[in-house]
């Protein structure tokens, strides 16, 4: 079947500390790749997507390239800022399905 | 959020009552989804529905019901609300060119007491 497993949170760091949020898939065809972020009280909003293998989405100093030797999609952002504190989801799609598999979702949280 | 109105936005009830749970968009998107978001699991599906009159179960159906007569309405219904229903519940759409990028509702938090 399809699934995705992502890091357990919470996760703490200082602003201006690098992030790594990992996040690994299982996948019967061949996904694309998802990172969600849900801001504190409001819905989830697509941060970036990559469709094939060897891809890097980017967006807002975040970034993730799919790797599919490794099964991964890691999350990273060389700089966090407080308000990049929300929850991060992965997620994949298989190519044709309009269906979403979620990862369960980490916690971010950035101190000042 | 992407012309997505969910309403109530919270909602406590008792066990046993009905509830309807109201998904409306403007975007005029083909597909809709609910979901229901809880610690430790994510977002689960539990129904979507690829058009008028047409839908399906997800991977967390049971206990719910759904309809969309028109385009812009899909709505979650729970017959029976059990406390194991109390949750987080997201509508989402997406269209037809780009129907993997979904576009979510502000929620509808549900407490089943």
């Amino acid at each position: 079947g399809n699934s995705v497993t992502q890091m357990e949170g919470p996760v703490t760091l200082s602003e201006e500390a690098f992030l790594t949020i990992n996040c690994t898939y299982t996948a019967t065809g061949y996904p694309s790749l998802f990172w969600y972020v849900q801001y504190p009280g409001e819905g989830l909003q697509l941060l970036l997507k990559a469709t094939k293998a060897d891809d890097k989405g980017s967006n807002k100093g975040f970034e993730a390239t799919y790797r599919k030797e490794t099964t991964s999609f890691h999350l990273e952002k060389g700089s966090v800022q407080v308000s990049d504190s929300a929850v991060y989801f992965c997620a994949l799609s298989i190519q044709g399905a309009q269906k979403l598999v979620f990862g369960q979702g980490t916690r971010l949280t950035i101190n000042p | 959020d992407a012309g997505i109105t969910q309403s109530p936005r919270h909602k406590v009830t008792e066990t046993g009552t009905p509830v309807t749970l109201r998904c409306h968009q403007t975007e005029n998107h083909r597909y809709m989804y609910w979901y229901r978001q809880d610690p430790g699991h994510g977002l689960r599906l539990i129904h979507y529905s690829y058009g008028v009159k047409d839908t399906d179960k997800g991977e967390v159906s049971d206990g719910y019901s759904v309809s969309r007569s028109k385009t812009e309405d899909f709505l979650l219904t729970l017959e029976s609300a059990t406390s194991s229903q109390t949750s987080v519940y997201f509508c989402a759409i997406s269209g037809e060119v780009t129907k993997n990028i979904q576009y979510f509702g502000a929620g509808t938090r549900l407490s089943v007491l």
